[in-house]
């Protein structure tokens, strides 16, 4: 069975300061990844996905992931963070059944 | 512009009384879903549906209902068996590939007074 998780429930960072939000999954068969982000009271708006390919993900708003099969992660990572990237973060994983299976999510709280 | 329109984006519901939580697309998407959000809990798949008239039971599904009479239309009704119903619900939309990516609306916040 799929599973994803993610280890950091939240996450402060000051502003300009690089940031990663750490995800792992657990799958026996190739996966498609996905990052999205929730603004406050908001649905969640798709960052990023990998499919195949080349493993350095960028997406919207300067935000970037890796896929590493071998430690089965696929990170977020942004250089230089906002306040506006203040929002909660979550990793979801698919088999190719588009039922997706999501993290619990990562609060990042980015501090002036 | 296309997307997921939810209504309403809040709602009080008295103990025992069901209530129906909508869910609109004109993305042309065939499959749709309905999630459940609990702080620190994530999202918990409650149904979801690939087709027209067809539909599934997720993880979470006792005490839920839907219908999917029409393409564009997958409304979500939370039903006096539900034990604990007030939640932040997200409906979301796809097209038959995976690849593509989930579609959010904007959720609806059920309390339940």
């Amino acid at each position: 069975a799929q599973s994803v998780t993610q280890l950091d429930s939240q996450v402060p960072v000051f502003e300009e300061a690089p940031v990663e939000l750490r995800c792992n999954y657990s799958s026996s068969v190739s996966v498609y990844l996905f990052w999205y982000v929730q603004y406050p009271n908001q649905g969640l708006q798709l960052l990023l996905k990998y499919l195949s390919g080349s493993t350095l993900v960028k997406g919207i708003n300067g935000f970037e992931a890796e896929f590493n099969k071998s430690q089965t992660s696929f990170h977020l990572r942004k250089p230089s963070v906002h306040i506006s990237d203040t929002a909660e973060y979550f990793c979801a994983v698919d088999s190719g059944t588009y039922k997706y299976i999501f993290g619990t999510g990562t609060r990042l709280k980015v501090l002036a | 512009d296309g997307g997921i329109t939810q209504s309403p984006k809040y709602l009080f519901r008295k103990e025992g009384q069901n209530v129906t939580l909508s869910c609109e697309q004109n993305l042309n998407h065939d499959a749709m879903y309905w999630y459940r959000q609990d702080p620190g809990q994530g999202l918990r798949l409650i149904y979801y549906s690939q087709i027209v008239n067809d539909f599934q039971k997720g993880d979470i599904a006792e005490g839920y209902s839907v219908s999917r009479e029409k393409k564009e239309s997958f409304p979500l009704t939370v039903t006096s068996a539900q034990k604990n119903p007030t939640a932040f619900y997200l409906c979301a939309s796809s097209m038959v590939e995976a690849a593509y990516g989930y579609t959010f609306g904007s959720g609806t916040r059920l309390t339940v007074v």
